[in-house]
């Protein structure tokens, strides 16, 4: 089946670790996201891709960064810069010449700094 | 001001309500307009797209989009414990970018 598989689910992490959250598309998708959500926030743009080798910062972008080596995959760091890191990480991917334009996302991920 | 608000609930109701769930927005350029529906724990999914103003309806589900008034609603009828979930806006001005969230409604349909 075609879809998102983002790793781990859960992950802890110690104060000044860098930590790195996996997502892969088989969608065919030219364009990955990653968003932060935290409890009655909007969803918030970290980082995205619109092509493989490329990507752009988002609206919080600092303490986090990526790589899009691979058009299915768009690997998130958190790095020990990002001043309060405990949140859920969604990725998400588009095809930007479909008709419709959505956004599919992946299950997830919840990262929690001891 | 926030781009786009959206009244963060919990909104609970019982089982075969009309449920009303709607959003603001600020940006008079947004022309895509989707609902989503996040259970707990997991990722959002997509209900609803529309382009520009209108309405749309699926099954027991009917968006409406308002831009004069900058305005969205996702209307759910005939609700049901299974409708329980937080539901996201979500726009944009350019076809398949640039993605602007609400914060999300959370609903409880009680049996």
């Amino acid at each position: 089946d075609g879809g998102i598989t983002q790793s781990p689910k859960y992950l802890f992490r110690k104060e000044g670790q860098n930590v790195t959250l996996s997502c892969e598309q088989n969608l065919n998708h030219d364009a990955m996201y990653w968003y932060r959500q935290d409890p009655g926030q909007g969803l918030r743009l970290i980082y995205y891709s619109q092509i493989v080798n490329d990507f752009q910062k988002g609206d919080i972008a600092e303490g986090y960064s990526v790589s899009r080596e691979k058009k299915e995959s768009f690997p998130l760091t958190v790095t020990s810069a990002q001043k309060n890191p405990t949140a859920f990480y969604l990725c998400a991917s588009s095809a930007r010449t479909d008709n419709t334009g959505e956004l599919f996302f992946g299950e997830g991920s919840r990262l929690t700094v001891l | 001001q926030k781009e786009v608000e959206q009244d963060p609930g919990p909104l609970s109701v019982p089982e075969g309500a009309i449920v009303s769930l709607n959003c603001t927005y600020s940006n008079s350029a947004f022309q895509y307009f989707m609902w989503y529906r996040q259970y707990s724990r997991k990722g959002p999914e997509l209900l609803m797209y529309t382009y520009s103003s209108g309405n749309k309806e699926d099954g027991r589900f009917t968006a409406q989009v308002d831009k004069s008034s900058k305005y969205i609603s996702l209307f759910i009828r005939d609700s049901q414990p299974s409708d329980s979930a937080t539901y996201l806006c979500a726009m944009s001005e350019v076809y398949g970018q640039n993605f602007v969230f609400g914060p999300g409604t959370r609903l409880s349909v009680l049996p």
